[in-house]
């Protein structure tokens, strides 16, 4: 199976921050990277897929990149509202499989 | 609106069996690959099981294959999980997923409210 590895996996921040999640595959997986944001309680919700692409409804201060085997999602201005869990997961091969998962938590 | 709804969850015995189910709308349902996703208490995300829109192709993590059945019916939009031999590993809510594509090569756009599995003694 592919795993994919995030980091970090908790950080502290500020609203207003800049922020940068990686994600790094075990093996190349073209663009085949989504991620998704949950809160507590409530279910995931997909916010980037084909790495890079912004999923209909998602502000533009969610960005992804990358390809073949590292990734990265960054938030350009933090507000309230995304701090959150935040998942990269791959749809390559499967089985199918999720990073470890990055809490933001406020500073 | 597009919707997924879950049912099925419950408190079961190790070794017991359940089966879960999503019934979906607002959406042509036998276009879309569909998965089911959990999340074991305080932690992350396991993809479970995948299934085209046919029917014809099914997919399982290695830690529920042998034990776990996905299947669909196109006819009343509905998708199925059945759960036997559980162990207390599969504690965790349950989430159906919606494909943006036939296959199963996608994402997932939209996500039910999840059930809830319990298995203890």
């Amino acid at each position: 199976a592919i795993r994919l590895t995030q980091s970090p996996s908790s950080f502290p921040a500020s609203t207003g921050d800049r922020l940068n999640i990686t994600c790094r595959a075990s093996q190349g997986i073209s663009s085949y990277l989504a991620w998704y944001q949950q809160k507590p309680g409530e279910a995931p919700k997909l916010l980037i897929y084909a790495a890079s692409t912004l999923q209909s409804g998602v502000p533009p201060r969610f960005s992804g990149s990358g390809s073949g085997t590292d990734f990265t999602l960054t938030i350009s201005c933090l507000q309230s509202d995304d701090f959150a869990t935040y998942y990269c997961q791959q749809y390559y091969s499967y089985p199918y499989t999720f990073g470890q998962g990055t809490k933001l938590e406020i500073k | 609106e597009v919707q997924l709804l879950e049912s099925g969850g419950g408190l079961v015995q190790p070794g017991g069996s359940l089966r879960l189910s999503c019934a979906a709308s607002g959406f042509t349902f036998s276009s879309n690959a569909m998965s089911w996703v959990r999340q074991a208490p305080g932690k992350g995300l396991e993809w479970v099981s995948g299934i085209r829109d046919s029917g014809g192709s099914t997919y399982y993590a290695d830690s529920v294959k042998g034990r776990f059945t996905i299947s669909r019916d196109n006819s009343k939009n509905t998708l199925d999980l059945q759960m036997n031999s559980l162990g207390v590993e599969d504690t965790a809510v349950y989430y159906c997923a919606k494909g943006t594509c036939s296959s199963g090569s996608c994402p997932w756009d939209v996500w039910g409210q999840g059930t809830t599995v319990t298995v203890s003694s």
